[in-house]
């Protein structure tokens, strides 16, 4: 089953609005990463937070880890219309090498 | 580097052939695998390696065989293709497993007919 379950599904926001993603998950993990999918292409990788991490920044993402309740949100600040894509989070599961995807949300920003 | 790299883009199979999606990475990872994903759904994993010589199953690999005899190449094996393997591969690739960031592949996409 899937490791980790994004929320909402799909989001429509307007160029310059924040957009807030969260993901949830099931067991311990070592890390939490971020991928973003443009259609039809391969997963780019976004950002990791490791499991002794709560904050991460990186440009205009900003990413929180609450491992207490086992969940994650990203925030991307002032969208732009080229952040339009599918959003995955991905566990690395405590002591063990595969790592699972959610199932996405799709972010829609409109110009 | 040209990164991870999928042949073939694009395949049509029917029911009960038998193919073989490359992968290539030239970035000396030990870590691959391969996920496959549906429409609407996130990637499921169905087999990895964390190195030459050794592989394991994931989460979807009934259907499927991987072998790894390079640190290269990752090859994924369809025995006998069924209509409920039309999907998107993806191949991917880091420095170890999970701990870095994994490099993706831009995708087979297979329809069994």
């Amino acid at each position: 089953s899937q490791q980790g379950e994004e929320d909402p599904q799909a989001l429509s926001i307007q160029e310059g609005e924040n957009a807030t993603m969260n993901c949830s998950y099931k067991t311990s993990i070592n890390n939490l990463q971020w991928y973003r999918q443009n259609s039809g292409r391969g997963l780019v990788h976004l950002i990791l937070i490791r499991s002794n991490e709560r904050e991460k920044h990186s440009g205009r993402l900003r990413v929180t880890l609450d491992t207490s309740k086992k969940s994650s949100s990203l925030l991307i600040t002032a969208s732009r219309a080229a952040d339009t894509a599918s959003y995955f989070c991905a566990t690395d599961r405590y002591n063990n090498n595969d790592m699972r995807f959610g199932a996405g949300t799709r972010l829609t920003v409109k110009p | 580097n040209a990164g991870v790299t999928q042949t073939p883009k694009f395949q049509v199979l029917k029911t009960g052939q038998s193919m073989t999606l490359q992968c290539a990475q030239d970035m000396n990872h030990e870590y691959m695998s391969w996920y496959r994903q549906d429409p609407g759904m996130g990637l499921r994993l169905i087999h990895y390696s964390v190195g030459a010589g050794i592989t394991d199953q994931g989460e979807v690999p009934n259907g499927y065989n991987v072998s790894r005899s390079t640190t290269e190449d990752f090859p994924l094996r369809l025995l006998s293709a069924a209509p409920s393997q039309t999907s998107v591969y993806f191949c991917a690739s880091s420095a170890t497993s999970g701990e870095e960031t994994q490099y993706f592949g831009p995708g087979t996409r297979l329809l069994v007919l």
